[in-house]
């Protein structure tokens, strides 16, 4: 049992160019989420989904796109990198509303 | 809206001696009120949640919670710390709206021998 897992843990990228990032959850989770860590701004919200086939924008969207096509699957896309979005992304799932979330190690990523 | 605020940006405990980490919710409704620990280079790993009911609620490696609806206060305690306790913590909250979590900006504990 895997739990959540993010690919790739890390990546650098020139200023406008694009990457997806992927989190694959194996626990039959419904609802799936996309953070960003910045050193002394704790966790904020990009991207969530309540369940396959739905997305919907979190707190801080401008700059990301996300795609549920798979329950198991989440995927964060930066079309266009800015330096702004240098950060560390966390993906999370958690089997309904109220239970506790389940965190992959993260992907660092530097962009120049 | 819902928001959690962490006073303490840092916490220094010897070990032995008991911990605090404090966390202070607003939200609408009932909370379910969590609290994450994160080592260096990994995700959040969850200690314990608060639902309805007992207003102390005791989670993994020995951490409980005290809830105290009236200070909107959800206070992490331990009674004996470890050196290996040091990590960073994070507070949060988990509204009812699809399940969106706000989180703390964490207070990093250190615990000397």
């Amino acid at each position: 049992n895997a739990g959540v897992t993010q690919t790739p843990k890390f990546r650098v990228l020139k200023t406008g160019q694009s990457m997806t990032l992927l989190c694959a959850q194996d626990m039959n989770h419904e609802y799936m989420y996309w953070y960003r860590q910045d050193p002394g701004m704790g966790l904020r919200l990009i991207h969530y989904s309540v369940g396959e086939g739905t997305t919907a924008k979190g707190e801080v969207p401008d700059g990301y796109n996300v795609s549920r096509l798979k329950k198991q699957n989440f995927l964060l896309g930066l079309e266009s990198a800015a330096p702004s979005q240098t950060s560390v992304y966390f993906c999370a799932s958690s089997y309904s509303p109220g239970g506790a979330l389940h965190f992959g190690n993260g992907t660092r990523l530097t962009v120049t | 809206a819902q928001s959690v605020a962490q006073p303490e940006d840092q916490v220094n405990v010897a070990e032995g001696n008991p911990l605090t980490v404090k966390c202070t919710y607003s939200v609408s409704g009932n909370p379910y009120l969590f609290w994450y620990v994160q080592y260096p280079n990994r995700g959040l790993q969850f200690l314990l949640k608060y639902i309805t009911g007992d207003n102390l609620v005791k989670g993994s490696y020995g951490f409980e919670a005290e809830f105290n609806k009236s200070q909107t206060s959800f206070h992490l305690k331990k009674p004996s710390a470890l050196v290996s306790d040091s990590a960073l913590y994070f507070c949060a909250v988990r509204g009812t709206n699809a399940g969106k979590s706000t989180f703390g900006d964490g207070t990093t504990l250190t615990v000397k021998p």
